[in-house]
């Protein structure tokens, strides 16, 4: 089972359309981080949430953590060709100090 | 460039051979962390280590494989006798602090592992 469940699996958009990808858990996390991967590389960090509730916007970008601390949007604003890659949400779990991933969406934004 | 470093970046081996994976942590960092991301897969946990010490192997195959990060240089990802299942990209990440609720996992490039 996953614990970490992302949707879309896949989304391919125009450029300058909106969209928001989701990561759903049953579990509690104490913090989430979401990240973007290109092929060939390793994931970079985007954003760490911590606080149930809390939204952080980085330009076009805006990522929301549940109040129940469970789940987690991320929502991009006319989107742009070099939003494409995988986007993957991982939670941390209290003294734990390996992190869950979700599978990841994989974004697709067509000129 | 003060990020996380993997060497190889790309690893060739028949099987039956050993694979080594290195690396280095951020500056400032003692905590490292190697993950598994099989094609199709997200990335999976195997191990945590500080400096010298194994914190959490839990997600560690229990034969061929071990790491290591000793008190000088890179922390170590040993394959021995590889075999075509763990043809995969191995990610190492390091951290500040290791646990906490703000603490930030950074991750190097990879290692892509191929096994003939």
């Amino acid at each position: 089972t996953q614990l970490l469940e992302q949707s879309p699996q896949f989304l391919s958009i125009q450029e300058g359309e909106n969209l928001t990808v989701y990561c759903n858990s049953s579990s509690v996390f104490s913090s989430l981080q979401w990240y973007r991967q290109e092929p060939g590389e390793g994931p970079v960090l985007l954003v760490t949430v911590v606080t149930g509730g809390e939204v952080k916007k980085l330009k076009r970008l805006t990522f929301q953590f549940g109040d129940a601390r469970k789940d987690s949007s991320l929502h991009i604003t006319a989107a742009q060709t070099g939003d494409t890659g995988l986007y993957l949400c991982a939670g941390a779990r209290g003294s734990q100090g390996n992190l869950i991933f979700g599978k990841g969406t994989k974004l697709s934004v067509k000129p | 460039n003060a990020g996380v470093m993997q060497n190889p970046r790309h690893l060739v081996r028949r099987r039956g051979q050993e694979a080594r994976l290195r690396c280095s942590p951020m500056k400032g960092h003692s905590h490292v962390y190697w993950y598994r991301q099989l094609p199709e897969e997200g990335l999976k946990f195997m191990v945590y280590l500080q400096k010298e010490n194994i914190i959490d192997e839990s997600g560690m195959p229990k034969e061929r494989f071990s790491a290591e990060f000793p008190k000088e240089g890179p922390s170590i990802l040993r394959i021995q006798q590889v075999v075509r299942g763990d043809s995969a990209a191995y990610f190492c990440a390091s951290s500040a602090f290791g646990t906490g609720l703000s603490d930030t996992q950074y991750f190097g490039p990879g290692t892509r592992l191929t096994v003939l």
